[in-house]
C-alpha cells in the first residue's frame, strides 16, 4: 500500500511551458486535493476532485487544469508557466468525505525561470 | 471572513522541555479541527481530530485542546524529542460548506 504518490519530486520549468504532476492514491479514496505551499507560508487549495469525472475550482485555480478520469489518478495541469507558480505541489486524499483526514504525498517541488 | 492565526511563528525550545504552540480560529460554523505535523520537505500528516464536544484529546505526548466557546486550541507538548522538530499545522472545517480553513503553522526546532 503505497498511499499517495507524486511525479515528479522536481522540476524546473522555463516560463511559458507546460507541464503536467503526477498523483495516483491507491487507497481507493474518493476525494482527492491539489494544494501549493509557497515558502514560509500555509497550503492553499488549488483544485480538488470529490470522485471520478468531478471537480472543482479552490481558493487559487487561476492557471492550472485538472482532470479525474479515475478514482486512482487526479493530475495537475500548469499551462505557460510562470514564475509566480514557483512553489511546492501537494496532492492528498481523503474517504468518505471532504472532512475527513486527509492523507499527503510527498511532493513536488517546482522552480519557474 | 473564516480564518484561522496560529501562533507563534516560530518556536526553538531545548530538547526535553515542553511547549504549547496556539490556533485562534473565527470559523463559524464550527464542523471540527486538526492538527498536521509536517516535516521538512514533506507532506503534513494528521496527529490528531476534536470535534465540537470534545475539550482535551491525546496522541502519544501530544495534547491538544478545544475551546469551542472562546474558538481556541492547543497543542502541548511533553518532554520534547529532536523529531518534534517540524512545523504544527491547524486546520478548521466549517460546516456549512464542509470548507477546510488552513493555518500558516507553527515552526517548531528542538535544540539538543
Amino acid at each position: 500500500n503505497a498511499g499517495v504518490t507524486q511525479t515528479p519530486k522536481f522540476r524546473i520549468l522555463k516560463i511559458g511551458q507546460s507541464m503536467t504532476l503526477q498523483c495516483a492514491q491507491d487507497m481507493n479514496h474518493n476525494y482527492m486535493y491539489w494544494y501549493r505551499q509557497d515558502p514560509g507560508m500555509g497550503l492553499k487549495l488549488i483544485y480538488y476532485s470529490v470522485g471520478a469525472g468531478i471537480t472543482d475550482k479552490g481558493e487559487v485555480p487561476n492557471g492550472y487544469n485538472v482532470s479525474r478520469s479515475t478514482t486512482e489518478d487526479f493530475p495537475l495541469r500548469l499551462e505557460l508557466a510562470a514564475p509566480s507558480q514557483t512553489s511546492v505541489y501537494f496532492c492528498a486524499s481523503s474517504y468518505p468525505s471532504g472532512t475527513d483526514t486527509q492523507y499527503f504525498g510527498p511532493g513536488t517541488r517546482l522552480t519557474v525561470l | 471572513k473564516n480564518q484561522v492565526e496560529q501562533s507563534p511563528q516560530s518556536l526553538i525550545i531545548l530538547e526535553g522541555k515542553n511547549c504549547t504552540l496556539q490556533c485562534n480560529y473565527t470559523v463559524s460554523p464550527f464542523s471540527n479541527l486538526r492538527w498536521y505535523k509536517q516535516d521538512t520537505g514533506r507532506g503534513p500528516v494528521s496527529l490528531t481530530i476534536m470535534t465540537f464536544s470534545e475539550n482535551t484529546k491525546s496522541n502519544g505526548r501530544y495534547t491538544a485542546t478545544l475551546d469551542a466557546d472562546t474558538k481556541q486550541s492547543s497543542l502541548h507538548i511533553t518532554a520534547s524529542q529532536l523529531s518534534d522538530s517540524a512545523s504544527y499545522i491547524c486546520v478548521v472545517s466549517a460546516r456549512s460548506n464542509y470548507q477546510l480553513i488552513w493555518g500558516a503553522g507553527t515552526k517548531l526546532i528542538i535544540k539538543p
